[in-house]
């Protein structure tokens, strides 16, 4: 099946910092890809949804400022933290969808926990 | 708006005995319906879907019902083996100005012991 892949896994940083997770589809074009936030025990909550070239859509009560997701190519999108603090510490997962399937099937990749001190 | 609510877990099962996990949701629409599952540090996958009341999606011995008269979409399976421990997440999918939009449940955590 298509593989989505993040980077870094985990990350800790300082408070007051950003840091930038990856998202790559490794053996598909990804037209639309999404980014979900899960805190321990509940589910996923997306964020935003972005399409390849154009600005990204999110969700009721998402920072878009906070927040900053590029997604420059079809194989990657971004999701930047900008002066994270401890409260934005969480799993941040992201999907991929393969524009050329018939039925719009969402890839996830592995989740990257940041961790803010 | 829509929501899921899913079996809370976690759940420890023996090898070989009978699984089910409970799903009910609710939905404006006639939504799609999911079960994902999640094996120990790889993403979220797919396991089975059903797009329409009264179907049923089955995969590697699981299987799942879409029961609009009960918003239901239970996953079941007769004998789980200890390659079946993993977190699994019932989803529903609401088309949306073209984007289709996930909303998952808690995910249950399941066991399984030799």
């Amino acid at each position: 099946g298509a593989v989505v892949s993040q980077h870094p896994s985990w990350v800790i940083c300082k408070s007051g910092t950003s840091v930038k997770i990856e998202c790559r589809s490794l053996d598909f074009q990804a037209t639309t890809m999404f980014w979900y936030r899960q805190f321990p025990k509940q589910s996923l909550m997306l964020m935003a949804t972005s399409n390849e070239g154009s600005k990204a859509t999110y969700e009721q009560g998402v920072e878009k400022d906070k927040f900053l997701i590029n997604h420059a190519s079809l194989t990657l999108s971004t999701l930047t933290v900008t002066s994270a603090h401890p409260e934005d510490s969480s799993f941040y997962i992201c999907s991929a969808r393969d524009g050329t399937l018939t039925y719009n099937e969402q890839f996830f990749g592995p989740g990257t926990r940041l961790t803010v001190l | 708006g829509n929501s899921v609510t899913q079996m809370e877990g976690p759940v420890t099962l023996s090898e070989e005995a009978f699984l089910t996990i409970n799903c009910t949701y609710t939905a404006t629409g006639y939504p799609s319906l999911f079960w994902y599952v999640q094996y120990p540090g790889e993403g979220l996958q797919l396991l089975l879907k059903a797009t329409k009341a009264d179907d049923k999606g089955s995969n590697k011995g699981f299987e799942a019902t879409y029961r609009k008269e009960t918003t239901s979409f239970h996953l079941e399976k007769g004998s789980v083996q200890v390659s079946d421990s993993a977190v699994y997440f019932c989803a529903l999918s609401d088309v949306n100005f073209g984007n289709e939009k996930l909303t998952f449940g808690t995910g249950t955590r399941l066991t399984i012991i030799p």
